[in-house]
């Protein structure tokens, strides 16, 4: 168990819906990172907050958004979903002045 | 830029030794991490080596760093069927960045 935890772990929903992710980090890590991995694509960084405040930014859609809240946890937001944006999403977290980084099971969408 | 490269496939007989490789481009990069992932699971964090060590061992995974040819490589020792899965290596310039993944190596274990 690396202690990241990420909700729903399986989700099917329709072309043209919305759906929301949810991780919660280890407990005190304040960097939250998502990954998509597609079968095409491998894993792919999506976007980073660092303690509420987006940090980096990969190659995130604009139909997908994401924040942190106060508490730390975070949520990446998918909208308008299409059939290509089946895949599995990872949430990953990292400890203050750590150098590892641990993953989640991840979220496995299927949009049909 | 960055990237990160490994071969798609290894296989290899059951108690012999697994070596995956990895190339990597960004000479700034500080940090080098082996994931496991199993079938349908998440990403298990092995192991990890900054940039200024050759090598690391830690039980049965020896990882080899050579910076000058920027080439990582993960070799497990007496591998077993429990060690069946896609093997990813990543880099990382350190601090916060974030981890620019390679496209996984499959091992199969032969009997």
């Amino acid at each position: 168990d690396s202690g990241v935890t990420q909700t729903p772990k399986h989700l099917i929903t329709a072309t043209g819906q919305r759906v929301t992710l949810r991780c919660s980090p280890r407990s005190g890590d304040l960097s939250v990172y998502w990954y998509q991995q597609s079968l095409d694509q491998g894993l792919q960084f999506l976007i980073q907050y660092y303690n509420g405040e987006e940090r980096a930014k990969g190659n995130i859609l604009e139909r997908f958004s994401a924040q942190q809240f106060p508490d730390l946890h975070s949520e990446l937001n998918l909208s308008s979903l299409e059939l290509g944006d089946s895949a599995l999403y990872f949430c990953a977290s990292r400890g203050r002045g750590g150098n590892t980084i641990y993953f989640g099971e991840g979220s496995w969408l299927t949009v049909v | 830029g960055e990237d990160v490269e490994q071969s798609l496939f290894l296989s290899v007989r059951e108690g012999d030794s697994s070596v995956i490789n990895c190339t990597y481009t960004d000479s700034s990069s500080t940090y080098l991490y082996w994931y496991k992932q199993e079938p349908g699971a998440g990403l298990q964090l092995l192991t990890y080596i900054f940039s200024n060590m050759d090598m690391k061992q830690d039980q049965r995974l020896t990882v080899l760093l050579n910076k000058k040819d920027k080439h990582l490589s993960l070799r497990i020792a007496d591998t077993q069927t429990g060690d069946s899965a896609i093997y990813f290596c990543a880099e990382s310039k350190g601090g916060n960045e974030k981890l620019t993944f390679g496209t996984g190596t499959r091992l199969t274990i032969i009997p």
